[in-house]
């Protein structure tokens, strides 16, 4: 599995945009990128997967660049309910095991 | 779709006693999973079901632990001899298992383990 390496925290404020970066050196050519969310006593959230160049969901945008060595996940005008764990995730489309690292610790303020 | 479920939502006990969570996956979700999360880190996979049959365990999942999925609905995971290292937060999630749809796995609220 790519190991990925993320920030341990950020802070932001109401209605600015969030971008997480994450990297991945050695992603492998099978690999999808996933993120999930995670508030405190809660499983996480799938949020968005992509594999290449640009994803936008209804939630967050996902941007990865040609040599997919890395990857960051866009949140728009976050609100104080987006405060929570954000993790970053490579491996293979088809595989089932999803391997966690201990993500970004996202805080919204007021 | 009612999501995934697990009982109980907290558990102490004492240390050496046995203990034992279920999980209801989504009904229409054929693969479910455990997963275990300690303070500050991120879920670690312990073992994974297509339908009734556990594919795939951990070598975190010590044989103390077993996990049984009867019949392909819920699931149990059981823990023999609780030990203080045992105290953790533990997940299940199920997927659809579909072309598309397989890295999206829905977790439940999961059981707080909490040995003394």
């Amino acid at each position: 599995l790519a190991k990925t390496t993320q920030p341990i925290s950020m802070d932001s404020y109401e209605g600015q945009e969030v971008n997480i970066t994450c990297s991945h050196n050695n992603i492998a050519t099978n690999d999808y990128i996933t993120w999930y969310q995670q508030f405190p006593s809660q499983g996480p959230r799938f949020i968005i997967q992509g594999y290449k160049t640009k994803v936008t969901n209804e939630v967050a945008s996902l941007f990865i660049p040609a040599d997919r060595k890395s990857s960051t996940l866009s949140l728009p005008r976050v609100s104080l309910s987006d405060t929570a764990v954000y993790y970053c995730l490579v491996g293979v489309f088809w595989d089932y095991k999803l391997s966690f690292g201990a993500g970004t610790t996202v805080t919204v303020r007021a | 779709d009612t999501g995934v479920s697990q009982d109980p939502r907290h558990k102490i006990t004492k240390r050496g006693q046995n203990v034992t969570f279920r999980c209801d996956p989504i009904s229409e979700h054929n693969r479910l999973y455990w997963y275990r999360q300690t303070l500050g880190q991120g879920p670690e996979f312990l073992t994974y079901f297509q339908n009734e049959a556990q594919l795939e365990k951990s070598r975190l999942l010590s044989d103390r632990f077993s996990a049984e999925r009867p019949k392909g609905s819920f699931s149990t995971l059981e823990i023999q001899r609780t030990e203080q290292g045992d105290s953790a937060m533990y997940l299940c999630a199920s997927s659809s298992g579909t072309s598309g749809k397989r890295y999206e796995q829905y977790f439940g609220p999961g059981t707080r383990l909490t040995v003394t």
